[in-house]
């Protein structure tokens, strides 16, 4: 069983700050990295999906780094607004086509 | 984009009956179809992975018999529960994909959360 851990397992922040999460996960045999959003009642939103170590991805104000050599992923959002609060969910492919899920991190950002 | 639609959202049943879950791609040809479950401040756990119009593979601890997947065309996924009981009370979810997207397309559906009293 492959063990993805996210930290912090929750996050208040307030308006305008700039927060990061992060996803560990085992390195060997990597595949690809996924990073959802996910708000309650809804489906969980494709934010990004990293393969390469290095890899760095950006949507708006919400960006991403991969390191498979150490095994790790950081989620950043910058400027963090209210429609910002969800669960960030990382999750791993190793082989084939399965996702193994971190247990996400809740964000809460206050006005 | 592509949607996934499933239902229902919430259900309540009494223990011993069954309770099917519907997801419903709506504009591409899910090929491949996952179920997962979650527990309360758990992560989400991939139950069984199925293919259209092949057998779904379950994985380890999942009983098959009891949470039985049909994929017969390529719109459509259902995960039946089977005499349920309490300890079936979780949150379930499918994702989908086709082949010309792969890893870089699953969609999930909002998910089914299951009460068995």
């Amino acid at each position: 069983i492959l063990n993805v851990e996210q930290s912090p397992q929750s996050l208040h922040v307030q308006e305008g700050d700039s927060t990061n999460f992060t996803c560990s996960f085992p390195s060997s045999n990597f595949y690809a990295l996924h990073w959802y959003r996910w708000e309650t009642a809804k489906s969980p939103e494709a934010l990004f999906v990293m393969t390469l170590n290095g890899d760095e991805k950006k949507k708006g104000r919400i960006s991403a780094t991969l390191n498979t050599k150490e095994g790790y992923s950081y989620l950043y959002i910058k400027g963090s607004q209210p429609e910002d609060s969800a669960t960030y969910l990382c999750a791993l492919n190793n082989a084939g086509n399965m996702l193994t899920f971190g247990g996400g991190t809740r964000l809460m950002v206050k006005p | 984009g592509a949607v996934v639609s499933q239902h229902p959202s919430r259900v309540i049943c009494k223990s011993g009956t069954s309770v099917k879950i519907e997801c419903r791609s709506l504009d591409f040809q899910a090929t491949t179809m996952f179920w997962y479950r979650q527990f309360p401040k758990q992560s989400l756990m991939l139950m069984a992975t199925s293919n259209e119009g092949s057998k779904a593979t379950y994985e380890q601890g999942v009983e098959k018999d009891k949470f039985l997947i049909n994929h017969a065309s390529l719109t459509l996924s259902t995960l039946t529960v089977t005499s349920a009981h309490p300890e079936d009370s979780s949150f379930y979810i499918c994702s989908a994909t086709d082949r010309d997207r792969g890893i870089y397309g699953y969609t999930f559906g909002s998910g089914t959360r299951l009460t068995v009293v």
